[in-house]
């Protein structure tokens, strides 16, 4: 039973362009949401956050959307540069799980020069 | 502030044997983190720790896995009569517990159990 759903194995992306990485959760008692990065060899690195009280936060080229209603975050990435290709994992937590992030699957993407 | 370590980074062993992993904590997190991730999946939570206190095991930690945080440093996750079905990558990670919730990941121990 997958809490937090990201639907998109991989997504290919020409360098300069927007990337839009999708996520999906079910729980609704998830009220903090997490994005992290992960390279080859590497543990995952924290990349951005957002509160159930806000639907949108922003970090440089990074932005994170917010619907509750429809149980939905994405993480937009503009300009998209090759240093981007890397698995980005999005995270679910709350108070019901003492704030223990549930990760998705992950993300590929792929940013070509 | 040197990050989260973790070793080994690899350990091969042979099924039934025992084996001990070490993670160090960002030194002024409080909160301890085990995970297991295995090929196209998220990190799964395993364990956590409060200072000292184990106060949370996923239904992922059989009875052959135990985690120890002596003293509130660093941890220890053992895995007994060591299955192929262990083979994964474990992760630990830390937080501080206050403020935002992000966890700081260490690099990881691959373990591959042949």
């Amino acid at each position: 039973d997958q809490q937090v759903k990201q639907n998109s194995p991989s997504l290919s992306v020409q360098e300069g362009r927007i990337s839009i990485l999708n996520c999906d959760y079910t729980n609704s008692m998830f009220d903090y949401f997490l994005w992290y990065k992960k390279y080859p060899a590497e543990g995952p690195t924290f990349l951005i956050s957002i509160s159930s009280i806000k639907d949108k936060n922003e970090d440089g080229r990074f932005t994170v959307f917010l619907n509750k209603s429809a149980k939905h975050l994405s993480l937009h990435i503009v300009p998209s540069q090759p240093g981007d290709s890397a698995v980005y994992f999005c995270a679910a937590s709350g108070l019901g799980g003492s704030y223990i992030p549930t990760f998705g699957r992950g993300t590929s993407l792929i940013v070509h020069p | 502030d040197t990050g989260v370590s973790q070793n080994p980074r690899h350990k091969i062993t042979k099924r039934g044997q025992n084996v001990t992993f070490r993670c160090d904590p960002i030194s002024e997190h409080n909160r301890l983190y085990w995970y297991r991730q295995t090929l196209g999946q998220g990190p799964e939570f395993l364990t956590y720790f409060q200072n000292e206190a184990q106060l949370e095991k996923s239904r992922l930690l059989s009875d052959r896995f135990s985690a120890e945080r002596p003293k509130g440093s660093f941890s220890t996750l053992e895995i007994q009569r060591t299955e192929q079905g262990d083979s994964a990558m474990y992760l630990c990670a830390s937080s501080s517990g206050t403020g935002g919730w992000e966890q700081y990941f260490g690099p990881g121990t691959r373990l591959t159990v042949t």
